[in-house]
């Protein structure tokens, strides 16, 4: 099976930098996504890492450890528009679907 | 077109009414999903269906009735629903199952 684990609630000045950590215990899988959400909307898809290492996309990065079963997003220059949950979700081997991780609510204060 | 649109936004419906939520999408995607999305929560899979057959149903009761009548369009069909079933119900679809995913905007569905 797959858990996730991320911190349920952080908290950032605008501005700043922000690391919002997933480590995960899976059999195995493809690659780790990201995906943002408001509140009231849609999840949109950030990320998608498949390899190791730092994927960037303007002021988001997402990181990869597989050895370390661990990945994080790096949210540069916060503004409080990125005020929203965000969603770490493996895609495991097998062609099954996404499992979500439990999400972590950023807030950003002035 | 590069989205996924979901009908309609918004729906209010008693428990003994039947009503059919809609998902369409033109990207050539092979997979569409269901999930149902609780306030505070991650979203929850219901239905997968993989080159409109539907290859996973996560014991979802029998009051919620998928169907894929073609490569593009998803539909949920919503019977004698219980008020527990209000929720953000969410549409996505990927180009094969086990891709990233795409989502809809959602349609929030208050049963009474």
């Amino acid at each position: 099976g797959q858990s996730l684990e991320q911190p349920s609630e952080v908290t950032a000045v605008e501005g700043a930098i922000v690391q919002i950590n997933c480590t995960y215990q899976t059999s195995g899988f493809y690659g780790l996504s990201w995906y943002q959400q408001h509140d009231g909307g849609a999840p949109t898809f950030l990320s998608y890492n498949a390899l190791d290492g730092l994927e960037e996309t303007g002021r988001f990065s997402s990181f990869l450890s597989r050895s370390d079963s661990y990945g994080y997003l790096l949210l540069q220059e916060l503004q409080m528009k990125d005020s929203a949950s965000y969603f770490c979700a493996v895609t495991p081997s097998g062609n099954t679907p996404l499992v979500f991780g439990k999400g972590t609510r950023l807030s950003v204060i002035a | 077109d590069t989205e996924v649109t979901q009908t309609p936004k918004h729906l209010v419906m008693g428990m003994t009414n039947k009503k059919s939520l809609k998902c369409e999408q033109h990207m050539g995607h092979r997979a569409m999903y269901w999930y149902k999305q609780k306030a505070k929560k991650p979203p929850e899979l219901m239905f997968v269906y993989s080159y409109e057959k539907l290859s996973i149903n996560e014991s979802v009761p029998s009051r919620f009735s998928p169907e894929c009548p073609n490569s593009s369009l998803l539909n949920l069909h919503l019977h004698a629903l219980q008020p527990e079933d209000s929720a953000l119900y969410l549409c996505a679809s990927s180009p094969g199952r086990g891709e990233t995913q795409y989502f809809g905007p959602g349609t929030r569905l208050l049963v009474l």
